[in-house]
């Protein structure tokens, strides 16, 4: 069964670095979110992108945030200058489509963990 | 606002008894409401929507627009049910996020 993968599983940085998080959404999806999910807290909303550009964005998401899809398969969430409240987990989400029948059901990956020191 | 409540962090239950997650929504318009499960190192992943109508590892949820419930139900636990589960909601137009809520860790005791 086609998976959402992430890459790398864990990612430790320094306060200040620029981090890339990597995803490679299945093959026929056409929808890409990020979310994250601070230790303890709700799994939250970052952004979704569809057809190269940004459909929504949450508060979160701020100038320190940019996604990308540099090709074909990869979606990529890069985070400029990481704050120590960025530490979290990441979720990558795709689906096929949207609206009701089913296309809009989005498959995550397994998450990526950042821990910003 | 739009906003999914999960009232209870931790349900522990004995292996064959009936199972009841609570979830309540606050949404404007008609959302479409999903329960998702994380087992233990796991991805989250789909475990019922409420359009589909269906039992899922005789799980099953109804959603309750007048009471803006969506509980998620199973009259006998398996101690394999023992995972996070996060009830919700999303709609149905356009790219549309995911709203989640703060999940409920399901224990079963053998």
């Amino acid at each position: 069964e086609p998976e959402v993968t992430q890459t790398p599983s864990h990612q430790v940085t320094q306060m200040g670095q620029e981090v890339i998080l990597r995803c490679v959404p299945i093959s026929n999806h056409l929808y890409f979110y990020w979310y994250r999910q601070i230790l303890g807290q709700k799994v939250e909303f970052l952004v979704s992108f569809y057809n190269n550009e940004i459909s929504e964005k949450s508060e979160i998401f701020d100038d320190q945030f940019s996604v990308e899809r540099p090709d074909g398969s990869n979606f990529t969430l890069k985070i400029r200058s990481t704050k120590l409240e960025d530490s979290a987990m990441y979720f990558c989400a795709s689906s096929e489509g949207i609206g009701s029948a089913g296309k809009n059901i989005q498959y995550f990956g397994a998450g990526t963990r950042l821990s910003v020191l | 606002a739009q906003r999914v409540t999960q009232p209870e962090k931790l349900l522990s239950v004995f292996k064959g008894a009936p199972v009841e997650l609570k979830c309540n929504y606050s949404y404007s318009g008609s959302p479409e409401l999903f329960w998702y499960v994380q087992y233990s190192r796991q991805r989250l992943q789909l475990l019922l929507r409420h359009i589909s109508r269906e039992s899922i590892k005789g799980f099953t949820a109804d959603l309750n627009k007048g009471e803006t419930s969506f509980h998620l139900k199973k009259p006998f636990a398996q101690e394999e049910d023992s995972a996070m589960y996060y009830c919700a909601l999303t709609s149905y137009s356009s790219a549309s996020k995911i709203i989640f809520g703060s999940g409920t860790r399901l224990s079963i005791r053998p």
